[in-house]
């Protein structure tokens, strides 16, 4: 258990439904991270977080998906009209660069699984 | 965009020395090197990183030639438990295409 829980574990949803992930990092973690992970490949960057403000996304990033950090503590990840190319294991790390650098503590991942 | 390339798949037998090599030829001047460890169904797991020259740590070591266009990692006398996708990462946004590594008894 690294302290970085999220939730669900284990999403089933409809496609055209909507889905919000959440990801609790560990708390003194000022940078929180979102990946996608489909199967046999390697996790694939969305977007990031310091403090409230997202200072990144990537172009996987769709306009169907967005992620919100209020406050600067938990973050959800919410994607709208779900596809069933949206099927991937959705995961949440967080880091503070004051510590090790760049050294990122994940969590257990959700499961979508769209059908 | 920055990208890095490892082999596909790895074996090697229990006890033995293992060195997985990632080539970044186009990393930045300020990236570090990282490596993480993935077991199936649980989120990868920070083992090292490091800039430049050598780095070790109490699981593994990590060597960087003078350029910087590749990494090596090595995990001294693996064990079954070592099977794993093993990704080296940079600028802590981009995972490389990893290396799964299957030690055999």
């Amino acid at each position: 258990d690294t302290g970085v829980s999220q939730d669900p574990r284990h999403k089933i949803t409809k496609r055209g439904q909507n889905v919000t992930f959440r990801c609790d990092p560990i708390s003194e973690h000022n940078r929180l991270y979102w990946y996608r992970q489909t199967l046999g490949q390697g996790p694939e960057f969305l977007t990031y977080f310091q403090n409230e403000a997202q200072l990144e996304k990537s172009r996987l990033l769709s306009d169907r998906f967005s992620a919100e950090r209020p406050k600067g503590s938990f973050s959800t990840l919410e994607i709208q009209r779900t596809e069933q190319g949206d099927s991937a294991m959705y995961l949440c790390a967080s880091t503070s660069p004051g510590q090790h650098l760049y050294e990122q503590y994940f969590g257990p991942g959700t499961r979508l699984t769209v059908t | 965009l920055a990208k890095t390339t490892q082999p596909i798949s790895m074996d090697s037998y229990e006890g033995q020395e293992v060195n997985i090599t990632c080539s970044h030829n186009n990393i930045a001047t300020n990236d570090y090197i990282t490596w993480y460890q993935q077991f199936p169904s649980q989120g990868p797991r920070f083992i090292i990183q490091g800039y430049k020259t050598k780095v070790t740590n109490e699981v593994a070591s990590l060597f960087i030639p003078a350029d910087r266009k590749s990494s090596t990692l090595s995990l001294p006398r693996v064990s079954l438990s070592d099977t794993a996708v093993y990704y080296c990462l940079f600028n802590n946004l981009f995972f490389g295409t990893g290396t799964r590594l299957t030690v055999i008894p």
